[in-house]
């Protein structure tokens, strides 16, 4: 079946980095984007960005310009968030999605952020 | 940036009621239009895509309507299990923008 699995549980302290992986199986990876969503905890849902499986080309969503990066091992069949320099406000869920309309999600990756 | 709208915020119902679930965009998203519920601990689920057209393995009792910029979520005769926070999200245009949820309790 179609699932994404997310990396596990990440505790950093600010200013570190961290990089959450989503690997892909039961579909052709390159076929369809993939998206990344923020979910601070107990808000909603926060569109991050997507980025083209095919040519790997990203786009961000203007909150997520500068020390987030999105890519690819497509010969895994992976897609990785990167946040540079963490900050106290990325404490949260963060999920990756698959396709147009986002029909398969990730479990969501619990990044928290504390000194 | 197009702004999604839901209302109410909470909506508390009784099993078996029928409700409907509001999301209003800022401009017209054609019938570009994602519904998707989230439960508590879990990853959100697609419900509908584009304004009305159903998922495979989704109970039949969701459905949706609307376009332009008015969209409804209606849910034939709620069960227990339906409690969670449903969101839209405009798949119309980059940034894909969510509204902010209406959370369903059951009474």
């Amino acid at each position: 079946q179609i699932q994404l699995v997310q990396s596990g549980p990440e505790l950093k302290k600010p200013g570190e980095t961290v990089k959450i992986s989503c690997k892909a199986s039961g579909y052709t990876f390159t076929d369809y984007s993939m998206h990344w969503v923020k979910q601070a905890p107990g808000k909603g849902l926060k569109w991050m960005g997507w980025i083209n499986t095919e040519t790997g080309e990203p786009t961000y969503a203007d909150d997520f310009k500068g020390r987030f990066a999105f890519s690819l091992e497509t010969s895994a069949s992976t897609a990785y968030l990167q946040i540079n320099n963490l900050k106290n406000e990325d404490t949260a869920t963060y999920f990756c999605a698959k396709g147009g309309y986002f029909d398969v999600w990730g479990a969501g990756t619990t990044v928290t952020v504390s000194s | 940036d197009i702004v999604m709208t839901q209302s109410p915020a909470t909506l508390s119902v009784t099993p078996g009621d029928r409700v409907s679930l509001s999301c209003r965009a800022s401009q017209s998203i054609s019938d570009y239009l994602h519904w998707y519920q989230q439960k508590s601990h879990e990853s959100p689920r697609l419900l509908i895509k584009y304004a009305s057209q159903s998922i495979s393995g989704i109970p039949s009792r969701f459905s949706g309507s609307g376009s332009g910029s008015d969209f409804t979520l209606s849910i034939n005769s709620v069960e227990p299990e339906d409690v969670g926070v449903y969101y839209c999200q405009n798949g119309h245009s980059f940034p894909r923008t969510f509204g902010g949820g209406t959370k369903l309790e059951i009474k």
